[in-house]
């Protein structure tokens, strides 16, 4: 079985300044996925940036990239030029690489984070 | 951009009573999944699903709880005797391949009285 843990539960950043989330994972997979979603006030579920275990490249979007560590397992999540629009929580997941089946998620306890003026 | 819809966004129902959450994954998608969120808790799965069976199901996913794809758009979630701790955010998602990133529907707040 696969864990991902997040231990900031809170965390606060001025707007335009760059604030990083952590995430580790432990498991015996080779291949895998792990994502960062979004979940604002509104409670949606919104995916942010996803990478591919066998890719060593960090993957990017936008204001939004990874350091990805595959022999640490570690996954962290940098936003660039905070906005306001950011502020919501934030869940690390996990998802076995498996075609043909459905892969299920299994995310962390998530971090909040506040974007301030 | 197509979406994943839930009906309804929340529902009340009293203790004991089924329940049916309804989704509508996205259309050309395959593999639908059901996740459960007790007020400011992680997100939890519950249940995957695919070619018209469970893929793979989790301990919260006992005899009280069932899915079915009733026709080729609903995919839908019962709960047949709902317990006080049934109450939470209940999500739908899909995607096209099992190892797709998961779209998400906005959600069914389940309250149980």
């Amino acid at each position: 079985a696969q864990t991902v843990t997040q231990s900031q539960p809170e965390m606060s950043v001025q707007e335009a300044e760059t604030v990083t989330l952590s995430c580790t994972y432990d498991t015996s997979e080779n291949n895998y996925y792990l994502f960062w979603y979004k979940q604002p006030p509104s409670r949606q579920m919104i995916l942010v940036i996803r990478q591919e275990a066998y890719k060593q490249q960090n993957a990017t979007e936008n204001r939004f990239s990874v350091n990805f560590q595959k022999a640490a397992k570690s996954f962290s999540l940098k936003i660039s030029d905070s906005q306001l629009g950011d502020t919501a929580m934030y869940f690390c997941a996990f998802s076995a690489s498996y075609t043909g089946t459905a892969s299920k998620l299994t995310f962390g306890t998530g971090t909040r984070l506040q974007v301030t003026l | 951009e197509p979406e994943v819809t839930q009906t309804p966004s929340h529902q009340v129902t009293q203790m004991g009573q089924e329940v049916i959450l309804r989704c509508v994954p996205i259309s050309n998608h395959l593999y639908f999944y059901w996740y459960r969120q007790i007020l400011g808790q992680k997100v939890e799965f519950l249940v995957s699903f695919y070619n018209n069976e469970i893929s793979e199901k989790s301990e919260i996913f006992d005899d009280q709880f069932s899915v079915e794809r009733p026709d080729g758009s609903n995919f839908t979630l019962k709960i047949r005797s709902t317990k006080l701790e049934d109450s939470a955010m209940y999500f739908c998602a899909s995607n096209n391949r099992g190892n797709q990133p998961q779209h998400f529907g906005d959600g069914t707040r389940l309250s149980i009285l």
